[in-house]
């Protein structure tokens, strides 16, 4: 499975605290995205990195990716209540054509006021 | 600007019993389709992918099926359900980059929840 893996799978920290998740995978890919969901809601997109990119950064979110490790990280810096979620990567097969995304089972992150 | 719905938002249905989820994208031409399946506590689950009309890909076997009878119309049907079916649907959309690093950003739609009894 090409699914990618995210670790913690749960993070409780405090408002102001950084909160960072690691995503693993399997495959060679084109592109990694990160998602957030929001409890009961659909999936809205964050942020892609592509396979040639190392490190990304858009507002507070900060993405780094390792093909060598076949890994990324979310950072979310100053972190606030608003920012409880689950959040999933994603990855991209390379050579899809099809825009065919698999994902893992997410990071609930929950940010205590 | 695309958007795109999905309905119902809940739906409740007797095991047996036929299932039907519909999904619209407007504001975009020939979009991929895709329908994923979220159960408790897991991650998404793609079910079925479309590129065009009447061209469905599934990825699970399983009692579902998809059609896509016209361009922006995704529907997700079953004749019988199982318990196993209930869960979080979701439909999803993308645009296809010739850049294939650049795109395949997949926009969601707010989901429907489906529980079997």
């Amino acid at each position: 499975s090409q699914q990618g893996e995210e670790d913690p799978q749960a993070l409780s920290i405090q408002e102001g605290e950084n909160a960072t998740m690691n995503c693993s995978y399997k495959t060679s890919i084109n592109n990694l995205q990160w998602y957030r969901q929001n409890s009961g809601r659909g999936l809205v997109h964050l942020i892609l990195i592509r396979s040639n990119e190392r490190e990304k950064h858009s507002g507070r979110l900060r993405v780094t990716l390792d093909t060598s490790k076949k890994s990324s990280s979310l950072l979310i810096t100053a972190s606030r209540a608003a920012d409880t979620a689950s959040y999933f990567c994603a990855t991209v097969d390379r050579g899809s054509t099809l825009g065919r995304l698999y994902f893992g089972r997410g990071t609930q992150l929950t940010v205590w006021p | 600007s695309q958007t795109i719905h999905q309905w119902p938002a809940t739906l409740v249905q007797p095991v047996g019993s036929p299932l039907s989820l519909e999904c619209t994208v407007e504001g975009t031409s020939n979009p991929n389709l895709y329908w994923y399946r979220q159960a408790a506590g897991r991650g998404l689950q793609l079910l079925f992918y479309s590129v065009g009309i009447g061209q469905i890909s599934s990825e699970v076997p399983q009692n579902l099926s998809a059609s896509r009878p016209q361009d922006r119309q995704f529907i997700l049907s079953s004749k019988k359900l199982l318990l196993s079916d209930s869960g979080f649907y979701l439909c999803a959309w993308s645009v296809y980059f010739a850049d294939a690093g650049s795109g395949n950003t997949i926009y969601f739609g707010e989901g429907s929840w489906l529980t079997v009894v």
